[in-house]
């Protein structure tokens, strides 16, 4: 399937401080990229996602950049706030094109 | 409005029993999607369904059967539970291939 590579896997920053959370894909067609956020025992998350046809997108704190030519994807957070602690994972289509495939996850902590 | 609901949340298993667990959503969506979450391995698809009575394959289907008899439902089955199946289960549904919604998850262990 789509192989989707989630660095790092562990992650902590002080409360305020940016963190970036960075994905590579295999399949160059592929068009579609969203981040998902998984709080400690609750299902995953749509936070953000971005097409293939622009490069950023924000949403308030957070932002997706997307680098076609480089196969990679990455999920910024400003002025972290504790409650941005959680598990985040970056997916791509799978080959079917009816699903997606998910990194492994990145457990980001927040400290006060 | 509920949105995804998966049943049970919890079960224990012993080797070799047999199980269905159910997912069930109220947003009328199209596609529905079963995966297993485990330690360091992130969420990984087990089967999917992009329609009433159809299902296919996804990357880990083995050891696991499933059904889409009604548009709303989609049940997973373990026919033999094996030790290696603990893990986290989520159901997910969604309109076309994007933004899906996830239930809150089942929770097995086999022993």
């Amino acid at each position: 399937g789509e192989n989707v590579e989630q660095h790092p896997s562990t992650l902590s920053v002080q409360e305020g401080d940016s963190a970036v959370i960075k994905c590579t894909y295999s399949d160059s067609a592929s068009n579609y990229f969203p981040w998902y956020k998984q709080e400690l025992g609750k299902g995953p998350q749509l936070i953000i996602d971005i097409r293939s046809n622009v490069g950023e997108k924000k949403d308030q704190r957070i932002a997706v950049t997307l680098n076609k030519t480089a196969k990679h994807f990455s999920l910024h957070i400003t002025e972290t706030q504790p409650e941005d602690s959680a598990v985040y994972f970056c997916a791509a289509p799978h080959p079917s094109g009816y699903a997606l495939n998910f990194g492994k996850g990145t457990s980001l902590l927040v400290t006060p | 409005n509920a949105g995804v609901t998966q049943t049970p949340k919890f079960r224990v298993l012993k080797t070799g029993q047999s199980m269905t667990l159910l997912c069930a959503q109220d947003m009328n969506h199209e596609y529905m999607y079963w995966y297993r979450q485990d330690p360091g391995m992130g969420l990984r698809l087990i089967h999917y369904s992009v329609g009433e009575g159809t299902t296919a394959k996804g990357e880990v289907p083995d050891g696991y059967n499933v059904s889409r008899l009604k548009k709303q439902n989609f049940l997973l089955g373990l026919e033999s539970a094996a030790p290696s199946q603990t893990s986290v289960y989520f159901c997910a549904s969604s309109r076309r291939s994007e933004k899906l919604f996830f239930g809150s998850g089942t929770q097995l262990s086999v022993l």
